[in-house]
């Protein structure tokens, strides 16, 4: 079953911050975020388990509310080296393999 | 450490045409994934190896597509006869173990059917 992302686009000024959800309709036991920048492989940023964690990784935090099945991934005082596509991978039960969803295109201007 | 490594990085073939893929995961990894990704679209699994076994292979089309991994180390994935819809990034990427752990991913095969 595969994660809705939204927004599907975000254009950011440099400082500016943005806030991208991820949305299952089945019960998760893990939600992982990844950064993919154009021509390149996607790279692993965090995973949050079921039971509500937030984590963050430098200025990018995420949480996983494990009631309404949603994770949103923060993104505060952006800087350039931010814009990629990032995916969100939702895992059913531990050792099942990802579902991505469609990706949030992620743009940081000067 | 040395990350998961794919080859060739690009191919261009014609349809009808069979292609084979080759990737070699970080050492020690247990687990195995490959995936396509359209352009424009999120990876999509085709198949899950856990050493040599497969663990999920239900969205490989296997009229087509194969993939083994011998000794449970590198693996290949080969397309026969190719179609104009898998032209794709081919990505494989790896974990350590059996738990939700990170996936690695590699830099990826670009494929263009003709």
């Amino acid at each position: 079953q595969q994660p809705v992302q939204s927004p599907q686009a975000v254009i950011l000024r440099e400082g500016e911050d943005a806030v991208i959800n991820c949305s299952s309709s089945k019960a998760l036991y893990s939600v992982h975020w990844y950064r993919q920048k154009h021509g390149e492989a996607p790279v692993f940023l965090m995973i949050l388990l079921k039971g509500g964690e937030q984590k963050g990784h430098e200025k990018i935090s995420a949480s996983f509310n494990e009631k309404k099945q949603q994770s949103s991934l923060y993104l505060t005082a952006s800087q350039l080296s931010y814009s990629g596509t990032y995916f969100c991978g939702t895992e059913m039960n531990s050792g099942y393999a990802l579902n991505f969803g469609k990706g949030t295109s992620l743009l940081v201007t000067p | 450490e040395a990350g998961v490594a794919q080859s060739p990085r690009y191919k261009i073939i014609e349809k009808r045409q069979s292609v084979a893929f080759w990737c070699n995961p970080i050492s020690g990894h247990a687990t195995l994934y490959w995936y396509q990704q359209i352009l424009g679209q999120g990876p999509k699994l085709l198949i899950q190896f856990q050493n040599n076994g497969v663990v999920d292979d239900s969205q490989l089309p296997k009229d087509r597509f194969s993939a083994e991994r011998l000794k449970g180390v590198d693996s290949t994935l080969k397309i026969q006869p190719a179609k104009l819809e898998d032209s794709a990034v081919y990505l494989c990427a790896s974990s350590y173990g059996e738990a939700s752990g990170t996936q690695y991913f590699g830099p990826g095969t670009r494929l263009l059917v003709l």
